[in-house]
């Protein structure tokens, strides 16, 4: 069964900072991995899809990674903005199942 | 706004009530999906519906019952639910679906919130 890691669980930085964030999976054979977004008591807002035959995708000022090898997802966010405080969640799709990770909630410090 | 509305937003039901909850998108989307999100829990995929057939049921208790009439509508009927029931609830929805896997990216509501006393 797949299992997906995230860690940190929670990160807090200040205004500005380039920070990363990453999710780690046990079976390297997947066929997507997404990145979403979650505001409190609201649902997910996909960020970045990259399929299993990409290296890296880029949307503004995030930039996630692949490295299926190694079983590792990095979402990178340049210029950190209070506005990007919310949980961000991986999430694998392996077999014919979606699995999540925990998520890392970030925040943001003006 | 994501295109997937979820109503109602909150639901507070007895462990004998019958309720259900409603999803629909108007994305031109082929698939769409139930989650539950538990507190401290990653998100469980519960059904699968492309095309308005159910594609995968996740070993989930027959207390939930989908329903998908058409490819824009996704109900999930509740009964006799437990108190570890309670959890925000998530509908979701993609172009096109293989499998269990999203071909594209998914659209998600934003979610009703369940607690069952």
């Amino acid at each position: 069964k797949q299992e997906v890691t995230q860690i940190p669980a929670a990160l807090s930085v200040p205004e500005g900072e380039n920070l990363v964030l990453n999710c780690s999976f046990t079976d390297s054979a997947i066929y997507n991995l997404q990145w979403f977004r979650q505001d409190p008591g609201k649902g997910l807002t996909s960020l970045l899809l990259i399929q299993s035959s990409q290296r890296e995708q880029t949307s503004g000022r995030l930039n996630a990674s692949l490295d299926k090898s190694s079983g590792r997802s990095t979402l990178y966010i340049a210029a950190s903005q209070p506005g990007d405080s919310a949980t961000y969640l991986c999430a694998v799709a392996t077999g014919n199942q979606f699995y999540f990770g925990t998520g890392t909630s970030l925040t943001v410090i003006p | 706004e994501t295109g997937v509305t979820q109503t109602p937003r909150h639901l507070v039901m007895g462990m004998t009530n019958k309720k259900s909850l409603k999803c629909e998108q108007h994305l031109g989307h082929n698939a769409m999906y139930w989650y539950k999100q538990s507190a401290k829990k990653p998100l469980e995929l519960m059904f699968v519906y492309s095309l308005e057939e159910r594609v995968e049921n996740n070993s989930v208790p027959s207390r939930f019952s989908p329903e998908c009439p058409n490819s824009s509508h996704l109900f999930l009927h509740l009964h006799t639910l437990q108190p570890e029931d309670s959890a925000l609830y998530l509908c979701a929805s993609s172009q096109d679906v293989i499998g269990l896997l999203a071909k594209n990216i998914q659209y998600f509501g934003a979610g009703t919130r369940l607690s069952v006393l």
